[in-house]
């Protein structure tokens, strides 16, 4: 768990609100990833990005805006959400997203978040 | 459109006995298949994973049996422990992108 940490741990937040989720990875790794862990359905993919370029976003709304400054460091900013977007957000990192690469994921803790 | 399908959603199994998730998929790209397990107030861990060239991989309790041709891949908890209760993802990776696809969980409860 200390290779992928993700701050804070818990967020509850009102819908006018703005904050922002942090990850950081200890592994050296280069592609970092959000998901959304809802109750009773799959892990949903929010983001990718890869050597600090974003190369996939999964039709998620605007008032979620990822940042990734740096391949050790990704960031997701919050502002004006719905009570629907309440959910556990994870992070995790990859080696790569070298095609035929089967270096596996490695997740974070997660945030839990609370809308309001 | 769910590219791994997995079963049951929940599953509880006494002490001493056999667990057992499975997981389908449709798209013949994919070349790797993890489960991970998830503790409440963790992020998923990976447990075990297996590559379509072999039919079984064992590691400890765990074992991953995989069937290329009906495109099915399962796991096994041998001896459970109340330990093992927790939530199962499988997931497979592949191809455009070389994207992870999960399952969409099992809660595994072992009673003691």
């Amino acid at each position: 768990e200390t290779g992928v940490t993700q701050t804070p741990r818990h967020l509850v937040m009102g819908m006018t609100n703005k904050k922002s989720l942090k990850c950081e990875q200890h592994l050296g790794h280069n592609a970092m990833y959000w998901y959304k862990q809802s109750a009773k359905k799959p892990l949903e993919l929010m983001f990718v990005y890869n050597f600090k370029e974003q190369t996939e976003n999964n039709s998620v709304p605007s008032r979620f805006s990822p940042e990734c400054p740096n391949s050790s460091h990704l960031f997701l900013h919050l502002h004006t959400l719905q009570p629907e977007d309440s959910a556990l957000y994870l992070c995790a990192s990859s080696q790569s997203l070298a095609i035929g690469s089967t270096d596996t994921q490695y997740f974070g803790p997660g945030t839990r978040l609370t809308v309001l | 459109q769910q590219q791994v399908k997995q079963s049951p959603q929940s599953l509880i199994v006494q002490k001493g006995g056999i667990s057992i998730i499975n997981c389908a998929y449709e798209n013949t790209a994919f070349d790797y298949f993890p489960w991970y397990q998830q503790f409440p107030g963790k992020g998923p861990a990976l447990l075990i994973a297996i590559r379509p060239d072999v039919s079984e991989k064992k590691e400890g309790r765990f074992t991953i049996s995989f069937n290329k041709s009906a495109k099915q891949f399962s796991l096994h908890i041998m001896d459970s422990q109340p330990g093992d209760s927790a939530t199962y993802f499988c997931a497979a990776r592949g191809g455009n992108f070389n994207k992870f696809y999960f399952g969409s969980g099992t809660k595994l409860n072992v009673k003691p």
